[in-house]
């Protein structure tokens, strides 16, 4: 079964509100956290690595003052899309390192489809 | 830097038909090497992964993978198609200086299936 959970799977938000979009670790706890974007049948693109405890390290060209996260629990990590414009619209998944070894694969949720409007 | 190449944005293939898709990355040593499927609007599902050790991996599904260093390919193979393998088909790799788990995707290979 899954072992990360993505919530909400699907959100419409009007221009210029907020979105959280929250990703869980259901059995496992999760020091780092990953999330992505994926446009329309494009790859996916890491945005950021989010840390327990810790500042999230943010990918070039990415804003870490308009995608916020948070990694307050070691199972749980949120980001926000501030002041969402159209152009924010996408497919944003998270993963999560569940194991000890190098190598170990991540774990992906099921995406969140962010529409705004 | 690191990079993934699938030459193959879309592969059409009959049902019960073999497939392949390809793979080449670009690395300075032997990465960790991933094959991940993603359905419509789905999140990621590991396939198979290769770290260290036999270079013919299987993985779910039916699928296999061919690590050839030479080439510096990883190839994803499945003898028999069904029609429900058409997806989204994701070569990734993880750097071992970083436990691997920082991942970097190929652009992708959608499969379709025809009966």
């Amino acid at each position: 079964g899954a072992v990360v959970s993505q919530h909400p799977s699907w959100v419409i938000c009007k221009s210029g509100t907020s979105v959280k979009i929250e990703c869980r670790s259901l059995d496992f706890q999760a020091t780092t956290m990953f999330w992505y974007r994926q446009f329309p049948k494009q790859s996916l693109m890491l945005m950021a690595t989010s840390n327990e405890g810790s500042k999230a390290t943010y990918e070039q060209g990415v804003e870490k003052d308009k995608f916020l996260i948070n990694h307050a629990s070691l199972t749980l990590s949120t980001l926000t899309v501030t002041s969402a414009h159209p152009e924010d619209s996408s497919f944003y998944i998270c993963s999560a390192f569940r194991g000890s070894q190098g190598g170990s694969p991540l774990h992906f949720g099921n995406g969140t489809r962010l529409t705004v409007t | 830097a690191q990079s993934v190449t699938q030459p193959d944005i879309h592969i059409t293939v009959s049902e019960g038909a073999s497939l392949e898709l390809r793979c080449n990355y670009s690395y300075g040593a032997t990465p960790y090497l991933f094959w991940y499927v993603q359905s419509p609007g789905q999140g990621l599902q590991l396939l198979l992964k290769y770290f260290s050790g036999d270079t013919l991996v299987q993985g779910i599904k039916g699928f296999e993978a061919e690590f050839k260093r030479s080439q510096s390919s990883f190839n994803l193979r499945k003898p028999s198609v069904h029609w429900s393998d058409a997806a989204e088909y994701f070569c990734a790799v993880g750097l071992p200086n970083n436990a691997g788990n920082m991942l970097t995707f190929g652009g992708g290979t959608r499969l379709m299936v025809k009966p």
